[in-house]
């Protein structure tokens, strides 16, 4: 079956930190997306990403889709950026959003 | 505005109540999801509605039923849950059905967080 796969599966930083999670796909997608799951249960958008690179402040995002992975970059690391880092998945022709397990991080302070 | 609002945030219920799950976007998507999430597993997908139909069910048990009045609002109705369908439970919308050769972004709301006893 198509497989996303997220690493690592746990993350632990000293506040300051810089950090790179990765997202493997297993088929072409249409959409690529990266959210960050605060401990409510709110999902973030951080980035839409199918493919190339973009940054938003502290963090960034590289997709290469004909190798299939993605990259969330987190520099500087804030205890706020703790939670669950998710990449979800639409493969090309294909409607259903398919999830990865996740990367859970904890930043101390 | 990219706000999906999601009401009631906590939701108890026993096994024989009937209830609804409400979501409510004004971004004009005429997408919009229901997503169940169990505790330390990702979100998975349940319902999809375009333009108002439904397109996408995921074998998801009768006992869940989807509603969509309208392109602003997404209903979920629940009738004689078990135990295990205790979950947050996320709706979503984006601006047109993501793949299928469309790419769309999609937006997420709060959750409600559901206790069945």
């Amino acid at each position: 079956g198509i497989q996303v796969e997220q690493s690592p599966p746990d993350l632990i930083l000293q506040e300051g930190a810089n950090s790179t999670l990765r997202c493997n796909f297993s088929d072409s997608v249409n959409n690529l997306q990266w959210f960050h799951q605060n401990p409510w249960g709110q999902l973030i958008n951080l980035f839409y990403i199918p493919s190339g690179t973009k940054q938003n402040g502290r963090l960034s995002a590289t997709t290469v889709a004909t190798e299939r992975y993605s990259l969330l970059y987190i520099s500087s690391s804030q205890t706020t950026d703790s939670g669950v880092y998710f990449c979800a998945v639409v493969y090309t022709g294909g409607f259903k959003t398919i999830f990865g397990a996740g990367t859970r991080l904890f930043v101390k302070a | 505005d990219t706000e999906v609002t999601q009401t009631p945030k906590h939701l108890v219920m026993g096994m024989t109540n009937k209830k609804s799950l409400k979501c409510e976007q004004h971004m004009g998507h005429r997408a919009m999801y229901w997503y169940k999430q169990k505790a330390k597993k990702p979100p998975e997908l349940m319902f999809v509605y375009s333009y108002e139909k439904l397109s996408i069910n995921e074998s998801v048990p009768s006992r869940f039923s989807p509603e969509c009045p309208n392109s602003s609002l997404l209903n979920l109705h629940l009738h004689a849950l078990q135990p295990e369908d205790s979950a947050l439970y996320l709706c979503a919308s984006s601006q047109g059905l993501a793949g299928g050769g469309g790419s769309y972004e999609q937006y997420f709301g709060p959750g409600t967080r559901l206790t069945v006893t």
